[in-house]
């Protein structure tokens, strides 16, 4: 099955950027996604990227994709407070496209 | 755009009972719902796919006679745990992906679920 992996926790100060990376092992030619997950709330569409694109900037966001390495990350330019929360990873699973695996998720925290 | 809901957001119930969630997605017309089950501090757990008007298919090691779903309508699934007991409590959430090239899941907020 698809094992996605990440880092469990990352702290930044605010202002800073955060990278919070994600690595896979198969995955279809599809969508991969990044979605937020604040305390005891659900989960938070932030961005997706096609599998044929390398890059896709949004707003502070920027989800670099390196398929050869089947290698995610999320950078988040001038994080904020608001910012601080649990970020998962999620990827297709092979031979399924509507399912998908997701990431432990990694906690960012963001000092003021 | 893309709202899903569920409620309750929070139950506490006895040991024994069955309890109820529901997730409707509130703006468009979800043809697949996903229900998942996150433990604290771990990533989500997909227990079960559903399409609407078709049975539900479970992940492996998910038993499907203790966690009923149905998918009676394009805007609605439910989740029923039959029979709860306290290993039952967790924090449940569902999906819907509707028609569209991305395939993106929107997700409800979840649901508390305690079993005392």
């Amino acid at each position: 099955g698809e094992d996605v992996e990440q880092s469990l926790f990352l702290s930044v100060r605010e202002g800073d950027s955060s990278v919070i990376n994600c690595t896979y092992t198969d995955s279809s030619s599809t969508y991969l996604y990044w979605y937020k997950q604040e305390p005891g709330a659900g989960l938070q569409l932030l961005t997706y990227i096609f599998s044929n694109m390398d890059m896709k900037q949004d707003q502070r966001l920027t989800v670099l994709l390196n398929k050869k390495d089947k290698h995610l990350s999320l950078r988040i330019a001038d994080t904020q407070t608001g910012d601080s929360a649990i970020y998962f990873c999620a990827v297709p699973r092979a031979g399924g496209y509507q399912k998908v695996t997701f990431g432990i998720g990694t906690k960012l925290q963001v000092i003021p | 755009g893309a709202v899903v809901s569920q409620h309750p957001s929070r139950v506490i119930c006895k040991s024994g009972t069955s309890v109820k969630i529901e997730c409707r997605s509130l703006d468009f017309q979800a043809t697949t719902m996903f229900w998942y089950r996150q433990f604290p501090k771990q990533s989500l757990m997909l227990m079960a796919t559903s399409n609407e008007g078709s049975k539900a298919t479970y992940e492996q090691g998910v038993e499907k006679d203790k966690f009923l779903i149905n998918h009676a309508s394009l805007t609605l699934s439910t989740l029923t745990v039959t029979s709860a007991h306290p290993e039952d409590s967790s924090f449940y959430i569902c999906s819907a992906q509707g028609e569209g090239s991305t395939d993106t899941q929107y997700f409800g907020p979840g649901t508390r679920l305690t079993v005392l």
